[in-house]
């Protein structure tokens, strides 16, 4: 059993769509995150929940959405996507703030 | 949030103990010294952390100065799938629990 599953692991779309990353951690951790890893490897926190609450929105495009249905799940929207939004994104969870972090495989989500 | 300073690369001998140096020359009393490591096509992969003493579990041991403004991760018997970016990573429990990477160290290890 994968403990950070995301989906879909690859994704590639036009210039203009909306598309849906999904997340899900079966640890019972309270804790999510989203991380977004660019070309130059560089790996950036985007977002923050804890307990369903966002904690942490790091300066992020309002294009991109984070949902939180329940504390087993954080999903992230894109609407409109750009050719800059091309990156793999990481799905990562923690017991709490102050735990260390687990993460999912990634998502690489390709504009055209 | 404390900057950290790690080489770009470094090589090493299957089997022999890789020593990966970290620079945390501004951290702060309430911050920890965290290691993570991302093969290549995976997510990131938590080693271990500390504060003040050394630490050691299955993976790896963390040796942390007195002054804290250095530490160095040994992978005591590195094998080929230890090929990987290590992250050294200073982080306040105060920051809602991000993580701050940094460029982190592509440690190779040659057969």
């Amino acid at each position: 059993d994968t403990a950070v599953s995301q989906t879909p692991k690859y994704l590639v779309t036009q210039m203009g769509n909306d598309k849906s990353i999904k997340c899900e951690q079966n640890l019972g951790h309270d804790t999510m995150y989203w991380y977004k890893q660019d070309s130059k490897k560089f790996l950036k926190i985007m977002f923050s929940y804890n307990n369903k609450e966002l904690i942490i929105n790091e300066t992020v495009p309002n294009r991109f959405s984070p949902k939180s249905p329940d504390k087993a799940h954080l999903n992230l929207h894109i609407n409109s996507l750009e050719l800059g939004d091309s990156a793999v994104y990481f799905c990562a969870s923690s017991l709490a703030t102050n735990e260390k972090l687990f993460f999912g495989s990634g998502t690489q989500l390709s504009v055209l | 949030d404390a900057k950290t300073t790690q080489p770009p690369s470094m090589d090493c001998a299957e089997g022999r103990a890789a020593n990966l140096p970290c620079n945390h020359s501004t951290i702060s009393g309430n911050e920890y010294v965290y290691w993570y490591r991302q093969i290549h096509s995976q997510g990131p992969q938590y080693i271990i952390h500390g504060l003040k003493n050394n630490e050691t579990n299955e993976m790896a041991s963390l040796i942390i100065t007195e002054d804290r403004k250095s530490s160095t991760l040994i992978l005591p018997h590195a094998t080929l799938r230890d090929t990987a970016v290590y992250y050294c990573i200073v982080r306040s429990y105060n920051q809602g629990g991000k993580l701050i990477f940094g460029q982190g160290t592509e440690l190779s290890v040659k057969p």
